[in-house]
């Protein structure tokens, strides 16, 4: 157990719906990190906050947003939703503001299938 | 911009036998090279990290990885295999340039086979 949790454990949904994913990092944790898995793109990073403001961003959709709240848990949020989008997600969290050589925790994923 | 590249998708051992799993990475600057694992149904785990010094870095689960930097290379080595190390194998590149997220390959299926 990371320490990392997410919630729901698995979302269906339709096209064309709105879903949001949380996170709550490790204990003393100030930067949480999504991800999203698929088997075609594989492992990619979205976007990455720390405590509270945007840090970095990756392969983010503008249908996808995200933010982190003042007690640091973080929430993505995926609108519009194409087939596309059915996916692992992940988060992680790191003690630090993503440097380097941060150890990055990750969760057990929300498993989001859009039919 | 940082990339990896997993030879083999699927990787089979028999336990007992040597486990290689091969990550080559690309980066214009000195990199931090990460493994993790990912058990079925669960995120991902670090097995170990290059960050400086001793280029040869020893993980948990007795795993093991040398950072050859002429070779751009960060393969996975374990001496035997155990029916529990199967899994997917990810290696990850990051840079200490700015605020960097971490680079994943397409991951190692290891099998093991009895």
């Amino acid at each position: 157990d990371s320490g990392v949790t997410q919630t729901p454990k698995h979302l269906i949904t339709a096209t064309g719906q709105r879903v949001t994913l949380r996170c709550s990092p490790r204990s003393g944790d100030l930067s949480v990190y999504w991800y999203q898995q698929s088997l075609d793109q594989g492992l990619q990073f979205l976007i990455q906050y720390y405590n509270g403001e945007e840090r970095a961003k990756g392969n983010i959709l503008e249908r996808f947003s995200a933010q982190q709240f003042p007690d640091l848990h973080s929430e993505l949020n995926l609108s519009s939703l194409e087939l596309g989008d059915s996916a692992l997600y992940f988060c992680a969290s790191s003690v630090g503001g993503g440097t380097a050589t941060d150890t990055q925790y990750f969760g057990p994923g929300t498993r989001l299938t859009v039919l | 911009a940082q990339s990896v590249t997993q030879l083999g998708s699927h990787v089979s051992v028999s336990e007992g036998a040597l486990v290689l799993l091969r990550c080559n990475y690309s980066s214009s600057v000195p990199p931090y090279l990460f493994w993790y694992v990912q058990y079925p149904n669960q995120g991902l785990q670090l097995l170990l990290k290059y960050t400086t010094g001793a280029t040869l870095v020893k993980g948990i689960n007795g795993f093991e990885a040398e950072f050859k930097k002429s070779e751009t290379s960060f393969h996975l080595t374990k001496p035997s295999a155990h029916m529990s190390d199967a899994a997917e194998y990810f290696c990850a590149v990051s840079v200490n340039s700015g605020n960097t997220p971490l680079v994943f390959g397409k991951g190692t299926r290891l099998s093991v086979i009895a």
